[in-house]
């Protein structure tokens, strides 16, 4: 069956410095492949969109990568700030149309 | 102005009791989603309607029934209410081809 998974469950990062979090998939190729936030109470709000075709894409502070070889993608914040504390849900894009939401990761960024 | 709106916010019934969730968007959006987040935090997709025509439809209890008036609303409502079907529901648009979603802020039901 269809697989996502995020690394962690929370991760710790102190400020200023760069944050990165996993997904892996198994069991399917995406045609692209979503990063999404959302805080406490709140929907998910989209980020950044990388399509299979696509190694890198940035927004800002943000960039992400697609390995489709290794069924990857990594989603990094540089000089993160406490602001970007939340959690970061991984969202593979399937051949027949559905998005499938990862667990997610919690970030903390530390003061 | 709110793009992806959901009333009620909060829902609180006992079981057997049926009831509704609204969503609308204001985005001009063709396509509509429904999505459950249970208490481990899974974002799990339940519905997606385009253009007033449902497109995908998981392995939901059909007490679950989907219905979209026009474009840019998509109501669901829940028959003979469980306690499992406490969860946050969120209902969410995107353009299609595009990709990006963007949801609505949830409603959190709590089944007693």
């Amino acid at each position: 069956s269809q697989k996502i998974e995020q690394n962690s469950e929370a991760l710790n990062i102190q400020e200023g410095k760069t944050a990165t979090l996993t997904c892996n998939y198994t069991n399917y190729s995406p045609a692209y492949l979503q990063w999404y936030r959302q805080d406490p109470g709140r929907g998910p709000v989209f980020l950044l969109l990388i399509r299979e075709n696509e190694k890198e894409k940035r927004k800002e502070r943000l960039k992400v990568t697609f390995d489709t070889t290794l069924k990857q993608s990594l989603f990094h914040i540089t000089a993160s700030q406490p602001a970007d504390s939340a959690t970061y849900l991984c969202a593979p894009k399937t051949r027949d149309d559905k998005i499938i939401f990862g667990k997610g990761t919690r970030l903390h960024i530390l003061p | 102005d709110t793009a992806v709106s959901q009333t009620p916010k909060y829902l609180v019934t006992q079981m057997g009791n049926d009831k509704s969730i609204k969503c609308e968007q204001n985005l001009g959006h063709d396509t509509m989603y429904w999505y459950k987040q249970d208490s481990k935090k899974f974002l799990k997709i339940m519905f997606s309607y385009n253009n007033k025509e449902l497109i995908i439809n998981e392995t939901v209890p059909n007490r679950f029934s989907p219905k979209s008036p026009d474009k840019a609303h998509l109501n669901l409502h829940i028959n003979s209410l469980e306690l499992g079907d406490s969860a946050v529901y969120f209902c969410a648009s995107t353009r299609q081809g595009s990709g990006e979603q963007y949801f609505g802020p949830g409603t959190r039901l709590t089944v007693t």
